[in-house]
């Protein structure tokens, strides 16, 4: 049971390019999400997944687009990168019948935008 | 919209001595409550929510709606609870889960 996994660990992208970022979880959780953390900013929400084929936008989303097509996964992509978007960048995914909605996170991917 | 606060940025102290993570709130609904830990190297994880009410690792948290606050606390500090903290609020059934985040708290336990 590996949980909650994010791919890649570390990138580093130059200013246009574009990437993916992976999230898979082996939990059969209904709800994934993907957060960016910043020094002194905490974590804030980029975009959410309540079920397969269902996204929605969280506090941050511009400069961002996101994919679940199957329900163990959820795409984070950026489409032209900035160095802005320079940050680490987390998934994590909860189960809707637990009341308390217990969020498990993956390790993170380090990314740099040059 | 709700807003979560930790105004100590980095908390450092000595071993054995007490330990306060501060957090407030500002929601008009009724929240629920939760901390979360990152060790070094390791990936960010629950530590407590205000809900079950129970101590973990010798820390607790009460949840005081008067003062909109959910402090975290331990007696005697360890080296191993060196970490970062995170206070993150539940708006309300409704949100799909999702957490506001307080921008955390670097606990430095020096012995």
């Amino acid at each position: 049971n590996a949980g909650v996994t994010q791919t890649p660990k570390f990138r580093v992208l130059k200013t246009g390019q574009s990437m993916t970022l992976l999230c898979a979880q082996d939990m059969n959780h209904e709800y994934m999400y993907w957060y960016r953390q910043d020094p002194g900013m905490g974590l804030r929400l980029i975009h959410y997944s309540v079920g397969e084929g269902t996204t929605a936008k969280g506090e941050v989303p511009d400069g961002y687009n996101v994919s679940r097509l199957k329900k163990q996964n959820f795409l984070l992509g950026l489409e032209s990168a900035a160095p802005s978007q320079t940050s680490v960048y987390f998934c994590a995914s909860s189960y809707p019948a637990r009341t308390e909605h217990e969020q498990f996170f993956g390790p993170g991917t380090r990314l740099t935008v040059l | 919209a709700q807003r979560v606060t930790q105004p100590e940025k980095l908390l450092s102290v000595f071993k054995g001595a007490p330990v306060e993570l501060k957090c407030n709130y500002s929601y008009s609904g009724s929240p629920e409550l939760f901390w979360y830990v990152q060790y070094s190297r390791q990936r960010l994880q629950l530590l407590l929510r205000h809900i079950s009410r129970e101590s973990i690792k010798g820390f607790t948290a009460d949840l005081n709606k008067g003062e909109t606050s959910f402090h975290l606390k331990k007696p005697f500090a360890q080296e191993e609870d060196s970490a970062m903290y995170y206070c993150a609020l539940r708006a309300s059934p409704d949100s799909w889960g999702k957490l506001q985040f307080g921008a955390g708290t670097q606990v430095v336990v020096t012995p």
